[in-house]
């Protein structure tokens, strides 16, 4: 079975610093997708970045990059120049790339604070 | 702005007392799901439905029904809550049910049983 794990409940980062959210997940496929998914307080969870397994190339959307180590399954998020706004829940997720499946397994999540 | 839309956002409701949560789409798309998410825990997917077709996942208790009626809405029943149904529960929709179809979310309701 395919799991996702988030080992950092709560993270800080002071307001125009770096910070590297981790993610590792465990799969024997070889063709899925992996995403990041931040959730701001009571509101909805939107797309932050995704990743498709067979890419070698990382993920980039503005301040928001990804390491993607296929062979260690780790898919870490990094969120440069941090911004206020940037406080939230996020979620690591995977998803299987075959089939006509579209579910996605989420990991518990990771609590960012940005500190002014 | 399209988008998915939850009703209520807060509901409370009595243990076994039936309740029925609210979700509706302006993006027209085919798929809708429905996830649980418990405090401190990840969303797990419930059910979800691929236009009339009704897809339950294999762990996804007997307590727990859906129903969508038309392509914009969609609804989960719970037919006695117990405490353990406690949770927020997220509507999301797809455009198809392949795995390259990106999930919109709507803002979640979080369900009390008193």
């Amino acid at each position: 079975a395919q799991t996702v794990t988030q080992s950092q409940p709560e993270m800080s980062v002071q307001e125009a610093e770096t910070v590297t959210l981790s993610c590792t997940y465990d799969t024997s496929e070889s063709d899925y997708y992996l995403f990041w998914y931040k959730q701001p307080p009571s509101r909805q969870m939107i797309l932050v970045i995704r990743q498709e397994a067979y890419k070698q190339q990382n993920a980039t959307e503005n301040r928001f990059s990804v390491n993607f180590q296929k062979a260690a399954k780790s898919f870490s998020l990094k969120i440069s120049d941090s911004q206020l706004g940037d406080a939230a829940m996020y979620f690591c997720a995977y998803k299987f790339g075959g089939g006509a499946t579209n579910k996605l397994i989420f990991g518990t999540g990771t609590l960012l604070a940005v500190q002014p | 702005d399209a988008m998915v839309i939850q009703n209520p956002r807060y509901q409370v409701t009595q243990f076994g007392k039936p309740v029925t949560l609210s979700c509706s789409q302006t993006l027209n798309h085919n798929v809708m799901y429905w996830y649980q998410q418990k405090s401190s825990q990840a969303p797990k997917l419930l059910f979800h439905y691929y236009d009339k077709d009704f897809n339950n996942e294999a762990d996804t208790p007997d307590n727990f029904q859906s129903r969508r009626p038309n392509t914009s809405f969609c609804f989960l029943d719970i037919r006695s809550p117990g405490l353990g149904d406690a949770a927020m529960y997220l509507c999301a929709t797809s455009r198809a049910p392949g795995p390259s179809y990106e999930q919109y979310f709507g803002p979640g309701t979080r369900l009390t049983v008193t």
